[in-house]
Order: C-alpha cells, then structure tokens, then sequence
C-alpha cells in the first residue's frame, strides 16, 4: 500500500552509462515531479507534470528527460551520465491544487 | 526573488523540551504555502505541517505548531516535548504560484537523552 514508490532505490553506474529511475503513486493524484538532493541536503525541483503534461522544467540539462506514460507514473531517463549527476532523486505527487506533497522513498544514484 | 531561508545548520534539544526551527522565506506572490518536511537518517522525506498564507490561525498537528508571522515573513517549527526520534534533518519548504517546492537548506535536530 505504498503511496509514491520508485525503483531501484540504489543505482551505481559508470559515466556515459544510460540510466532510468521509475515512479508510480497510488493516491490518485494529478501531479507528479521530480526533485533532485545534492550531497548537501539540498533539494532542488527538476520537472512537474500535470496529467501527463509537462508543466515544470527547471534549467536541468537535456540530458534529462522526463516521461509521463499515464498520470500514475513519472519516470526519469538520463542520457550520459556525468559525475555531478550523482545525487539522490525524489519522485512526489500531489493534488493539483493540493497542499502536501508526497515524496517516494528516493533513489540514491552514484555515477563511478 | 523566491528564497527560504534556514539559518541554524543544527540544533541540539534534551528529551520533553521543546524546541523552535527558524524559517524565513521571501515572495512577492500574494498567496503561496509553507511547509516542513522531516528526513530521518534512512533518507525518506515525510511531510509535517503547512500553513496557507491566508490562513488565519497558525497550523499544529500533534506536537508540531508552526508558528507564522506574515509580516516578518517567519514560518518556524515549533516542536513540543522533544522525543529521541526527532532527531531528523527539517526542511522549511515554500509553494508560491505556479506548484513547485522551494526548499531550504534545512536544519539538522539532535535530540539528546
């Protein structure tokens, strides 16, 4: 019965590598997005979608690409893997007008 | 420019006292909302409290209040009667116009016996 999920929760991988990360919530929300925490806690928005539509895009490289399949599911893909990209990803939805924002578990990627 | 500012990197508090997280935020949109997020060691961010900026009373859930100053532009976390658990990093988080969260830098609790 988990709300915001997302696969795999670790992932190492070596530069230039491809890689995606997978999100799906369960609350019927309408939102989702992805956020990114640096190695200081920071934590930074990427992309919003609305019902499968990109509604935020924030100066993230274009390496990065963000796919909505249907409005449950927000996945990341990115393309060449650099050094930087190492982080930890959060996946959160919420209503559209919601309040609260429901974070997944995170995946922690590290790019060797 | 939309900003929140966390400026107390880390607190220590004892077990049963309360303790206050300060936040600061800055925009120019006449409605937006405030949030804290706890993220315990394990990682995972869990949603506390939020506040409206129209909202007249401050929010509380449980042992969390928080307690709003709109002319300050203050949001601080206020939590009572401190428990080993709440040792946490505690994100201040701001939703102006347009749905996304900014956050702060945060503020690491230690809660100590």
């Amino acid at each position: 019965d988990t709300a915001v999920s997302q696969t795999p929760k670790y992932l190492v991988t070596q530069m230039g590598n491809d890689k995606s990360i997978k999100c799906e919530q369960n609350l019927g929300h309408d939102t989702m997005y992805w956020y990114k925490q640096d190695s200081k806690k920071f934590l930074k928005i990427m992309f919003s979608y609305n019902n499968k539509e990109l509604i935020i895009n924030e100066t993230v490289p274009n390496r990065f690409s963000p796919k909505s399949p249907d409005k449950a599911h927000l996945n990341l893909h990115i393309n060449s893997l650099e050094l930087g990209d190492s982080a930890v990803y959060f996946c959160a939805s919420s209503q559209r007008q919601g309040h609260e924002q429901y974070f997944g578990p995170g995946t922690r990627l590290t790019v060797t | 420019a939309q900003k929140i500012t966390q400026t107390q990197p880390g607190m220590f508090v004892q077990e049963k006292e309360a303790v206050t997280l300060d936040c600061t935020y800055d925009t120019s949109d006449p409605s937006y909302g405030l949030f804290w997020y706890k993220q315990p060691s394990s990682g995972e961010m869990i949603f506390l409290i939020y506040q409206g900026s129209y909202d007249q009373q401050n929010a509380t859930e449980g042992r969390y209040s928080l307690n709003f100053q709109k002319a300050r532009k203050s949001a601080n976390l206020v939590i009572s009667a401190s428990q080993l658990g709440d040792s946490a990093m505690y994100f201040c988080a701001m939703r102006p116009l347009g749905d996304k969260l900014i956050f702060g830098t945060g503020t690491r609790l230690q809660v100590f016996p």
